[in-house]
This record gives C-alpha cells, structure tokens and sequence, in this order.
C-alpha cells in the first residue's frame, strides 16, 4: 500500500521564477493539505483540495496555488518566488471532510525547495 | 484561534529512559483534537498519538503515552524507554471537531536520545 509521495525531493529556484511541486496521495484518501514549514518552525498549512476544489484556504498570498486531479493527485504552484519562499512542502492526504476529529493525515517526506 | 507552544527547543534524554515533552494549547473551541507528530531527520511526520478533548482516558500508543490535563490546556508527550532511533522533532498539534479543519502545529521540540 503506498504512502504520500511527493515529487521532486529537492529543487533550488532563483527569485522571481515559478515551482510546480506534485503530489499523490496515500492509496484509498480523495482529500489532500499543503502545509509549508520553513526552517525551524513548525508546518503551516497552505489550502486543501478535495473534489478537485480549493476548500480551505491559511494564510498565504495568491502567488500560491494548486491543482487537484481527477485521480486524487495535487500539484502546488507558487509563482514569482521570493527568498522567503525557501521551505519543506509538505503534502497530507485524509480520506474526506467533515469525519471525526481524530481523521488522520498522513504525510508524505517533503520537498525541499530553496530559493537563491 | 487555535494555538499550540511548545517551549523546549531541545531536550536530551538517557538511552532507555523516560522524558515529557511538553505542549500547551489555547482554543474557544469546547470541542477538539490534539496530536503529537514525530519528523526524522528525512523530513515526513509520523503520527504518534491522539487525544480528543472529552476523552476521559489519557492515550497510549506503544511506548507514547500523553499526559491530558485539560483544565491547564496541556498536552504532555512521554516517550517511556527511549531509544536511539527516536532522536527526532517532535511537534505537537490541533484541530477542532469539525475534523475538516488543518492542523495547528506548534515550533516542535528536538529530542537527542544519549546512548
């Protein structure tokens, strides 16, 4: 049974340029959350995805958006990168909305994007 | 608003001992969730434990047990019988009940286990 993947692991950007960063989620889950966690702090979450729709949205300018497939995938894209872009993009995938509180997300490893 | 801290930037602890890492909350919410990740050095979080709001039992999950006193807003992680493998960050988080809602994660704790 797969887990969350994410694609690529690692991916360096110079300011100004744009990112696509993809995500499969974990086998059986339609719901998907983008969370960004710069270095040493903890994830913040971004927007999630579910039924191809944008449902929630945090606290992120609109230089950040997303994609969901039909097959459940996502894609985060963030255009004209600033420095502070710099992070751990991480994918969760859930099974559904409005399920119990304990509805579980999984994560996927990250990728690392890094801005010069 | 949701809000989870977490002051312990790092603890150290003795192979097969015990430590608390500690977490605080502050939510309106009269229900909600609190979770305790854990991120290796390879950067996924693992799921360790859950603990609902009007659970009336601390939980256990293996060797993580987390110590609930909701009148204090706290969520304690204790890790019983450390290991070396679980030197990693810890964070701590929350949602409230609708479950649909993103976690809230706090700064997390780095946790070095000494052999």
């Amino acid at each position: 049974d797969a887990g969350v993947t994410q694609s690529p692991t690692h991916l360096i950007k110079t300011r100004g340029q744009q990112v696509t960063l993809r995500c499969s989620p974990k086998s059986g889950h339609d719901t998907v959350s983008w969370y960004q966690q710069a270095l040493g702090q903890g994830p913040q979450f971004i927007f999630q995805y579910y039924e191809e729709e944008e449902r929630q949205r945090g606290n992120f300018p609109d230089r950040f958006s997303g994609h969901q497939f039909p097959n459940y995938s996502s894609e985060l894209n963030v255009n004209a990168l600033l420095l502070g872009d710099s992070a751990l993009y991480l994918c969760a995938s859930s099974l559904g909305l409005g399920l119990a509180v304990v509805n579980e997300q999984f994560f996927g490893p990250g990728t690392r994007l890094t801005v010069l | 608003a949701q809000k989870i801290t977490q002051t312990q930037p790092g603890m150290f602890v003795q192979e097969k001992e015990a430590v608390t890492l500690d977490c605080t909350y502050d939510t309106s919410d009269p229900s909600y969730g609190l979770f305790w990740y854990k991120q290796p050095s390879s950067g996924e979080m693992i799921f360790l434990i859950y603990q609902g709001s009007y659970d009336q039992q601390n939980a256990t999950e293996g060797r993580y047990s987390l110590n609930f006193q909701k009148a204090r807003k706290s969520a304690n992680l204790v890790i019983s019988a450390s290991q070396l493998g679980d030197s990693a960050m810890y964070f701590c988080a929350m949602r409230d009940s609708s479950g649909n809602t993103p976690l809230v994660f706090g700064k997390g704790t780095r946790l070095s286990v000494i052999a």
